[in-house]
């Protein structure tokens, strides 16, 4: 079973809310990512973590809030965000041991993100 | 800077025969690659990996190829199938990093 989950699959919101998106998969992975998708491009690295630490930010602007409450849940807060933040949000799972390269990623089906 | 790159945006291939898709990057410190499927408003579907020590890698109608020393790598489906049409993407890992490189894309057709 390689099953990501995503909630919820389409969100609208104003440039004032407060809104989370939320992340589960049950295969024993120890690394969960988010990725923002734009339409026609390729998925683009947002967020790492790494046995339920932040690894890694891709320089993500701070009203976009990453949270790992254990290793099978990611949480990405969003509070203030602009129209041009609407995407599809995209989260996904490794294995990751840590010492080898050979780790695939498996995605969610993903959240649509509207920002009016 | 674009490390991972797939020239063809999209690609038209009549059902039954092979689809060919390309994938170059430029960074020789990559070393394993995968192909993912995506259908629009969904996530990446993973299909095939291949790891640089290998220079090929087989599962049911996928095929991929990997060639070094072109820093190229090819998707090879057969019979390609209607509902092989999507977009697909070729990504590339760098060493003990989780910091997944996707190409561009390509649109693959299949036509009935």
């Amino acid at each position: 079973d390689t099953e990501v989950t995503q909630t919820p699959k389409h969100l609208v919101m104003g440039m004032t809310n407060k809104k989370s998106l939320k992340c589960e998969q049950h295969m024993g992975h120890r690394a969960m990512y988010w990725y923002k998708q734009k339409a026609k491009k390729p998925p683009e690295l947002m967020f790492v973590y790494s046995y339920e630490k932040l690894s890694i930010n891709e320089s993500v602007p701070s009203r976009f809030s990453p949270e790992c409450p254990n290793s099978s849940l990611l949480n990405l807060h969003l509070h203030a965000l602009q129209p041009e933040d609407s995407a599809l949000y995209l989260c996904a799972s490794s294995s990751w041991a840590g010492v080898t390269s050979t780790d695939t990623q498996y995605f969610g089906p993903g959240t649509r993100l509207t920002v009016l | 800077d674009q490390q991972v790159k797939q020239n063809s945006p999209s690609l038209s291939v009549q059902e039954g025969r092979i689809s060919i898709l390309n994938c170059d990057y430029t960074n020789s410190m990559f070393d394993y690659f995968l192909w993912y499927k995506k259908y629009p408003a969904e996530g990446p579907t993973f299909l095939i990996s291949i790891s640089s020590i290998k220079d090929k890698n087989e599962d049911g109608r996928f095929t991929v190829f990997l060639n070094k020393s072109a820093k190229h790598l090819s998707l090879h489906i057969v019979p390609s199938q209607p509902g092989d049409s999507a977009v697909y993407f070729c990504a590339a890992l760098r060493g003990a990093t989780n910091k997944l490189i996707f190409g561009t894309g390509t649109l693959l057709a299949v036509q009935p």
